[in-house]
């Protein structure tokens, strides 16, 4: 299972645009990339998944480039409700079944 | 009922005694899965089950055992409880298509 680096933490204001680098040096062909958030005692929650380039959704952004070692999922004009626990993770969806190995995340904090 | 429901919502255990946390799903999801979640720590497979009447071990099976006799449940037993076992379980379910996870509310367990 390809192992993920991201940031412990990030600060933000409201409005602001929020980039989120996660690295995985090893990950493999089949791998696609998929980030989840976490509010306090909830369990996570999708995102955004993609496998390559760009792919955008009604919350949020995701850049993958071409060697794949890296994403950044983008979040656009966060709001308080954003601040939360953002953890990125990369698994073969081609049986649509992962194995996925939550890292500890990034803790996003925004503030007013 | 519509997704993921988890039972109990909280409970606190004696050491040695057994107790089954229960998972029900209502979207006729192929794989499901069990993780804990320790205090600021992200979350750790503990066991999944890719079709029912299948189950596999995760990163920390040890201490835990599941079933799956059907598509819509999946229980998970702890057999003695030690302290250790002292954490947040979260149920998810998949499907084969998307790989997405949907998450249950969790279950608080500390064992004393």
């Amino acid at each position: 299972l390809a192992k993920t680096t991201q940031p412990i933490s990030m600060d933000s204001y409201e409005g602001q645009e929020v980039n989120i680098t996660c690295s995985h040096n090893n990950i493999a062909t089949n791998d696609y990339i998929t980030w989840y958030q976490q509010f306090p005692s909830q369990g996570p929650r999708f995102i955004i998944q993609g496998y390559k380039t760009k792919v955008t959704n009604e919350v949020a952004s995701l850049f993958i480039p071409a060697d794949r070692k890296s994403s950044t999922l983008s979040l656009p004009r966060v709001s308080l409700s954003d601040t939360a626990v953002y953890y990125c993770l990369v698994g073969d969806l081609n049986t649509g079944f992962q194995k996925l190995v939550f890292g500890t995340g990034t803790r996003l904090l925004v503030s007013p | 009922i519509a997704g993921i429901t988890q039972a109990p919502t909280s409970q606190i255990l004696a050491a040695g005694r057994r107790m089954t946390l229960r998972c029900t799903q209502d979207m006729r999801h192929n794989a499901m899965y069990w993780y804990r979640q320790d205090l600021g720590l992200g979350l750790r497979l503990i066991h999944y089950s890719n079709t029912a009447g299948t189950t596999g071990k995760g990163e920390v099976p040890d201490g835990y055992s599941v079933s799956r006799a059907n598509t819509d449940d999946f229980p998970l037993t702890l057999a003695s409880a030690v302290p250790s076992q002292t954490s947040v379980y979260f149920c998810a379910s998949s499907d084969s298509l998307s790989g997405e996870q949907f998450f249950g509310p969790g279950t608080r367990l500390t064992v004393l």
